[in-house]
């Protein structure tokens, strides 16, 4: 069956402290791996986009990277503006299939 | 460029009545989707057209939702009748299409959320 874990739920840091959200999936054939985020009362922001095990993409304090397993989303000195859900998104070659993880919801504090 | 647009952004309504969302995706895009987020949880794909022909709709409810897409622009999800498990938000997203590398990125609208009572 095919599945997406997000992991921690939630996660909160202070100002500066670096850390990573992790996304773990089990699936046949997977197109594309896609890191969104979210705001409270909004639909998902498109961050990143990765095809291929050992692909990364950065974009300010944020790099993603992709395994044959999993993909992290690396968050560097955050602020609080960084503070948002992050949600993964798997695509599949079968019939484009495409399924979200749960998210992480990561709280920066000044 | 203008975004997705959805309406109405709430709606209230009794079980057992009949809800519809609208959207209107990026002008040029082929592909549509249609989500529901119940609150705490990713989004679950509804629905995927490609232009005006449903590609995936295996987690579409069948027995109560239903969801066009007339002349492969504007779409619209309908709920008959709705349930109290229905509440949630309703997420339309739109892309150039599905099948190519950087065609196959999803924008979406800001939602409709959707009580049932």
């Amino acid at each position: 069956e095919d599945q997406v874990t997000q992991s921690p739920e939630a996660l909160r840091l202070q100002e500066g402290e670096s850390s990573s959200l992790n996304c773990s999936y089990t699936v046949s054939g997977l197109r594309g791996l896609f890191w969104y985020r979210q705001d409270p009362g909004k639909g998902p922001e498109f961050l990143f986009t990765l095809y291929s095990a050992g692909e990364e993409k950065e974009k300010e304090r944020l790099k993603a990277t992709l395994t044959k397993k999993e993909s992290f989303l690396h968050i560097t000195a955050p602020k609080p503006e960084d503070s948002a859900t992050y949600l993964c998104a798997v695509r599949l070659y079968n019939f484009n299939k495409f399924y979200f993880g749960s998210g992480t919801k990561l709280n920066v504090k000044p | 460029e203008a975004g997705v647009a959805q309406s109405p952004r709430y709606k209230i309504i009794e079980k057992r009545q009949s809800v519809a969302f609208w959207c209107n995706p990026i002008s040029g895009h082929a592909t549509l989707y249609w989500y529901q987020q119940i609150l705490g949880q990713g989004p679950k794909l509804l629905i995927q057209f490609q232009n005006n022909g449903v590609v995936d709709d295996s987690q579409l409810p069948k027995d109560r939702f239903s969801a066009e897409r007339l002349k492969g622009v504007d779409s619209t999800l309908k709920i008959q009748p709705a349930k109290l498990e229905d509440s949630a938000v309703y997420l339309c997203a739109s892309s150039l299409g599905p099948e190519t590398r950087g065609t196959d990125t999803q924008y979406f609208g800001p939602g409709t959320r959707l009580t049932v009572l």
